[in-house]
């Protein structure tokens, strides 16, 4: 099993609808999660992080962490087309820090006006 | 505050050539750390440098090397390069270690062709 995986995509949503990108990850991965977005070119922003069991809200962003299942999710509300971009999940490594993450292959979205 | 500056930010080379990439953390970070992306592998880490010091290492060949001056920029360097070695190559800085809760971020990164 790969230390941290996501659906590939694309995963399509008309704006105005909830997108729900998901990432499970293997005991190799320390509880803790980030997930970054990466518009087509650029580098990837990080628009949450995820330390404890349960929900986390910010706007319209919401990420949950669900540690007895090993999955991670992102929720973002209200999609808009700027929304379009790869989601990336990333976790560290059992025994390192956060300055070492391993990232999912990300989950493309793609929002339709 | 001025955010991780990566320089060049497209570099273009042929085999067997060296390069160096060169990173400027957001100030006060300490921890730098390198990634390369491409389209087969996704997001790889290759090092990570803080106080100077290379503290976490990734899965590549030699030809991958690193180092962190004292105001903690820092350079990495791509010996004998391969076609193979096209890539985005990241640079992630945090404020700390110890697995305080501070993540990454980014920069704008250097796209590395080669010919």
């Amino acid at each position: 099993q790969k230390e941290v995986e996501q659906n590939s995509g694309p995963l399509s949503v008309p704006e105005g609808a909830i997108a729900s990108l998901n990432c499970t990850y293997s005991d190799r991965v320390s509880q803790s999660f980030f997930w970054y977005r990466q518009y087509s070119g650029k580098s990837p922003e990080l628009i949450m992080s995820i330390y404890s069991n349960g929900d986390k809200e910010d706007g319209r962003f919401t990420a949950q962490l669900n540690k007895a299942s090993q999955y991670v999710s992102l929720l973002i509300r209200d999609s808009q087309p700027s929304d379009s971009a790869t989601y990336l999940c990333a976790g560290p490594p059992r025994g390192t820090g956060f300055q070492k993450l391993v990232f999912g292959t990300g989950t493309r979205l793609l929002v339709s006006p | 505050k001025a955010g991780v500056t990566q320089t060049p930010r497209y570099l273009i080379k042929t085999r067997g050539q060296q390069v160096t990439l060169s990173c400027s953390p957001i100030s006060g970070h300490r921890s730098v750390s390198w990634y390369q992306q491409t389209p087969g592998q996704g997001l790889q880490f290759l090092f990570e440098y803080f106080s100077e010091t290379q503290r976490n290492k990734g899965n590549f060949p030699g030809r991958f090397s690193g180092r962190q001056f004292s105001n903690s920029r820092s350079e990495m360097n791509v010996s004998t390069l391969e076609l193979g070695d096209s890539a985005l190559y990241l640079c992630a800085s945090s404020p700390d270690a110890g697995g305080s809760n501070q993540p990454q971020h980014f920069g704008d990164g250097t796209r590395l062709s080669i010919l």
